[in-house]
């Protein structure tokens, strides 16, 4: 099973910013989600979006996905220091556990 | 509501010692159950995965085990672990292989 890249790996921004991320897989998929690790912690899930899905808003997270292009992206509007953290996309296959990417790690600084 | 707990956080052992860290889930029955392991800055690797009692399914051949001796409890253990054990170890349930994961805090485990 393969699992998704994020891009970037660190992403620096001011408070207030946004933050993008993005996410590139390479197989079929039912499903994408985000998670959210702070330093040292468990993972926190995010959002999850169907392979029939285009778009989802959850707060200040809105997220796409592609499946034409096999490629998904987090967007975080009016970033806070409190989004410092690594994020992580999952893809959900058939027949098996999530499968995590590395990561993008979120500074963002006040 | 459904809660995860896992222990312990921390978790020093030698080379060669056997390892056994525990993970249980209330508020929820036949969750499907997952170990991940986490080198330092990495992602994610799928370790074990288990949709109930007694299933097992192992992503990756290694000198460690997972048993689902009860519903809601996931063990995995080590006979004798080695210095490329080290790792967070993280333990996840959710209510289909097509839902999210909700994961527990974490074992820090260094082997020395």
């Amino acid at each position: 099973s393969q699992q998704g890249e994020e891009d970037p790996q660190a992403l620096s921004i001011q408070e207030g910013e946004n933050a993008t991320m993005n996410c590139s897989y390479k197989t079929s998929i039912n499903n994408l989600q985000w998670y959210r690790q702070n330093s040292g912690r468990g993972l926190v899930h995010l959002i999850l979006i169907r392979s029939n899905e285009r778009e989802k808003h959850s707060g200040r997270l809105r997220v796409t996905l592609d499946t034409s292009k096999k490629s998904s992206s987090l967007l975080i509007t009016a970033s806070r220091a409190a989004d410092t953290a690594s994020y992580f996309c999952a893809l959900n296959q058939a027949g098996t556990a999530l499968i995590f990417g590395k990561g993008t790690t979120l500074s963002v600084s006040s | 509501s459904q809660t995860i707990h896992q222990w312990p956080a921390t978790l020093v052992q030698p080379v060669g010692s056997p390892l056994s860290l525990e993970c249980t889930v209330e508020g929820t029955s036949n969750p499907n159950l997952y170990w991940y392991r986490q080198a330092a800055g990495r992602g994610l690797q799928l370790l074990f995965y288990s949709v109930g009692i007694g299933q097992i399914s192992s992503e990756v051949p290694q000198n460690l085990s997972a048993s689902r001796p009860q519903d809601r409890q996931f063990i995995l253990s080590s006979k004798k672990l080695l210095l490329s054990d080290s790792g967070f170890y993280l333990c996840a349930w959710g209510a289909g292989m097509n839902t999210e994961a909700f994961f527990g805090q974490g074992t820090r485990l260094t082997v020395v």
